[in-house]
C-alpha cells in the first residue's frame, strides 16, 4: 500500500517562494510524480523526479529524496495564477500512480 | 495535438439509477486509466487498460462499477446502481506507454457527477 503525506493548505503572498513537502512510504518505489490542479479542472503535469537530487524546470523545482521517502515541489516568484492544489504521487514498481490529498495553495496580492 | 476528451462533463441522478462516462484518449496512447477524485481527495485509480487488455482493477466496486475498452481507443465507464457515495468527479487519463513504464498521464476534464 501507499502512505503519502502533505500538508492539507498553505498561503504565500505574490512574488515569494513557497516549499510544498511531501513524505511517502511505497510497498514499490519507481519515481515520483507532481501535479498541479486548479478548482474544477483536470490535473496537469508539472514535474517527475526518479533521481535523488533537484529537477529544475522554470519558476518550479522538484526535490527527492529516495532514501528518505521524502520530495518537496518549490514555487518561486508566486503569481495569482498558481492558487491551486498541488498533488505529490509515487509511481510504483507495479506501474500504478498513487496521488495524496493535494496541499492548497492561495497565492495572495 | 488533442487532449484526452470526456463526456459529459455534469451529470446528475437518483440513487440506484446508472449512468455510463465516455472518454477519448490521445490519439496514439496505449495505456487508459480511470480515477475517481471525491472532493477534497486525491485521485483515485478505479482500472487501468493497457490496449484493450486490463491491467489493474484491484480498486474497482465491481458489483456496481463496469468498464469496457473494447477497440482499445474509446473506453466506457458505468455504474448500475448508482449510490449517494459515488458522487466525485470521473477523470481519464491516457499514457503513451504505461504499465511498468514511467510515462506522464494527461488527464481530461472530468466528469462531475451528483448522486441525490
Amino acid at each position: 500500500g501507499q502512505n503519502i503525506d502533505q500538508p492539507t493548505e498553505m498561503t504565500a503572498t505574490e512574488g515569494a517562494i513557497v516549499q510544498i513537502n511531501c513524505t511517502y512510504q511505497t510497498s514499490g518505489f519507481n519515481g515520483l510524480f507532481w501535479y498541479q490542479q486548479h478548482a474544477g479542472e483536470a490535473p496537469t503535469f508539472l514535474s517527475y523526479n526518479v533521481l535523488d537530487g533537484l529537477e529544475e524546470k522554470g519558476r518550479f523545482s522538484s526535490f527527492l529524496s529516495r532514501s528518505k521517502g521524502y520530495s518537496y515541489l518549490l514555487l518561486k516568484e508566486l503569481q495569482m495564477k498558481d492558487s491551486a492544489s498541488y498533488l505529490c504521487a509515487p509511481w510504483s514498481t507495479l506501474g500504478r500512480l498513487y496521488f495524496g490529498r493535494g496541499t492548497q495553495l492561495t497565492v495572495w496580492p | 495535438e488533442a487532449g484526452v476528451a470526456q463526456s459529459p462533463r455534469y451529470k446528475i441522478i437518483e440513487k440506484r439509477q446508472s449512468v455510463a462516462f465516455w472518454c477519448n484518449p490521445i490519439s496514439g496512447h496505449a495505456t487508459l486509466y480511470w480515477y475517481q477524485q471525491i472532493l477534497g481527495q486525491g485521485p483515485k485509480l478505479l482500472i487501468q487498460f493497457q490496449n484493450n487488455g486490463v491491467v489493474d482493477d484491484s480498486q474497482l466496486p465491481k458489483d456496481r462499477f463496469s468498464a469496457e475498452r473494447l477497440k482499445g481507443v474509446d473506453s466506457t465507464l458505468k455504474i448500475q446502481p448508482a449510490k449517494l457515495e459515488d458522487s466525485a468527479v470521473y477523470l481519464c487519463a491516457s499514457s503513451l506507454v504505461g504499465s511498468g513504464s514511467t510515462d506522464t498521464q494527461y488527464f481530461g476534464p472530468g466528469t462531475r457527477l451528483t448522486v441525490l
